[in-house]
């Protein structure tokens, strides 16, 4: 069974204040990783996915990396627009396109 | 925008009685899914479609069943509504090798 486990539950950081989240995940086979963002009474926004150790994404003030074991989205020099809930999914090999989320991690950015 | 509506996107109604939420998309996806999103829990997997009148249950199935007539309508219906299934239900569409994305929910009440 696919697991997904985000940390920390929360973080406030000031406005500049550069950080990390993290996503660690135990799956059979993974296809994909996913991370996407939640405003509060929206639905999750895409943002990036990863497919292979290694690999890395940016966009923005966000950069997304993946290991063999977890993945981590930086946020450098943060702005308080930033704030939002930030959930990870993974999928693996003959899922039929299901994803496996997270509980999320919500950031709080302080002007 | 993946061109997708929930319908409603508020309701509260009494236990015991039949709730349809329905998912509309505009995109031709080939897979919808339905989720529900707690504190706590994060976003599981209800049930999910991989065609026109091809569905699957997800993680928290019990007490939910779908129907999917039409590509662009997906139909999550409670036969008998109870206080544990309050919370906040998405829709989601994806196609083969590309993430999923969410419409804007609906918040479903049942006292």
């Amino acid at each position: 069974e696919d697991q997904v486990t985000q940390s920390p539950e929360a973080l406030r950081l000031q406005e500049g204040e550069s950080s990390s989240l993290n996503c660690s995940y135990t799956v059979s086979g993974l296809r994909g990783l996913f991370w996407y963002r939640q405003d509060p009474g929206k639905g999750p926004e895409f943002l990036f996915t990863l497919y292979s150790a290694g690999e890395e994404k940016e966009k923005e003030r966000l950069k997304a990396t993946l290991t063999k074991k977890e993945s981590f989205l930086h946020i450098t020099a943060p702005k308080p627009e930033d704030s939002a809930t930030y959930l990870c999914a993974v999928i693996h090999t003959g899922a039929n396109s299901k994803l496996t989320f997270g509980k999320g991690i919500t950031l709080s950015v302080r002007p | 925008d993946a061109g997708i509506t929930q319908s409603p996107r508020h309701k509260v109604t009494e236990t015991g009685t039949p709730v349809t939420l329905r998912c509309h998309q505009t995109e031709n996806h080939r897979y919808m899914y339905w989720y529900r999103q707690d504190p706590g829990h994060g976003l599981r997997l209800i049930h999910y479609s991989y065609g026109v009148k091809d569905t699957d249950k997800g993680e928290v199935s019990d007490g939910y069943s779908v129907s999917r007539s039409k590509t662009e309508d997906f139909l999550l219906t409670l036969e008998s509504a109870t206080s544990s299934q309050t919370s906040v239900y998405f829709c989601a569409t994806g196609t083969d090798n590309q993430p999923q994305h969410f419409g804007d929910g609906t918040r479903l009440s049942i006292l």
